[in-house]
């Protein structure tokens, strides 16, 4: 079955406490995306990445940072320096220029 | 830059009844445009999608949306809806030149009561 996955569902965080959440996909998609969503609110954009290797900072990418060693995988890490990190979060990917498919996403809550 | 607006944050209709979803865009290139559905704790699933070619798109659920671009509008509509299409609704712009910018709109609660 193709799709994309995130670990875990909930996530608790004590202040002061870099977490990562993990998204993985095997739809041999080359663009990965991460996204903020809070109550009332729409999507935004954390980071991207087109390529291995290579990935860009969205609108809020301030507290936040990614790795792609892999295709398959974009996990996103919550540092410290995040000061508002409760919410729920979204990862996508694509083929480039295409549809985005989404995960189920992580919602994380500080304690 | 690009910007997505959704006119209703909530919209409650009686079942049977037909609905519309507004959205308003604005960019300065042309652009792809995207409705998403999200039931609560999931994620998005896309609904349909305008590329090119025909300005009036269905999806395989009686959902249609009509890109109308003199009035930079992409609203959604269903003739009848249904108690299971209640659910949170979000319309999408990405610039046709740069895959990785996609702006979101804040989204439309449709209530759908019996």
């Amino acid at each position: 079955d193709g799709g994309i996955t995130q670990s875990p569902k909930y996530l608790f965080r004590k202040e002061g406490q870099n977490v990562t959440l993990s998204c993985e996909q095997n739809l041999n998609h080359d663009a990965m995306y991460w996204y903020r969503q809070d109550p009332g609110q729409g999507l935004r954009l954390i980071y991207y990445s087109q390529i291995v290797n290579d990935f860009q900072k969205g609108d809020i990418a301030e507290g936040y940072s990614v790795s792609r060693e892999k295709k398959e995988s974009f996990p996103l890490t919550v540092t410290s320096a995040q000061k508002n990190p409760t919410a729920f979060y979204l990862c996508a990917s694509s083929s480039f220029g295409d549809t985005q498919y989404f995960g189920p996403g992580t919602r994380l809550t500080v304690l | 830059a690009q910007s997505v607006t959704q006119l209703d944050s909530q919209v409650p209709v009686f079942e049977e009844a037909p609905v519309e979803l507004r959205c308003n865009y604005s960019s300065s290139v042309s652009v792809y445009l995207f409705w998403y559905v999200q039931y609560p704790n999931q994620g998005l699933q896309l609904l349909l999608k305008y590329l090119s070619g025909s300005t009036l798109v269905e999806s395989i659920n009686g959902f249609e949306a009509e890109f109308n671009k003199s009035q930079t509008s992409f609203h959604l509509r269903k003739p009848s809806v249904h108690i299971s299409d209640t659910a949170e609704y979000f319309c999408a712009v990405r610039s046709s030149t740069n895959a990785g910018k996609s702006t979101f709109g804040d989204g439309t609660t449709l209530t759908v009561k019996p």
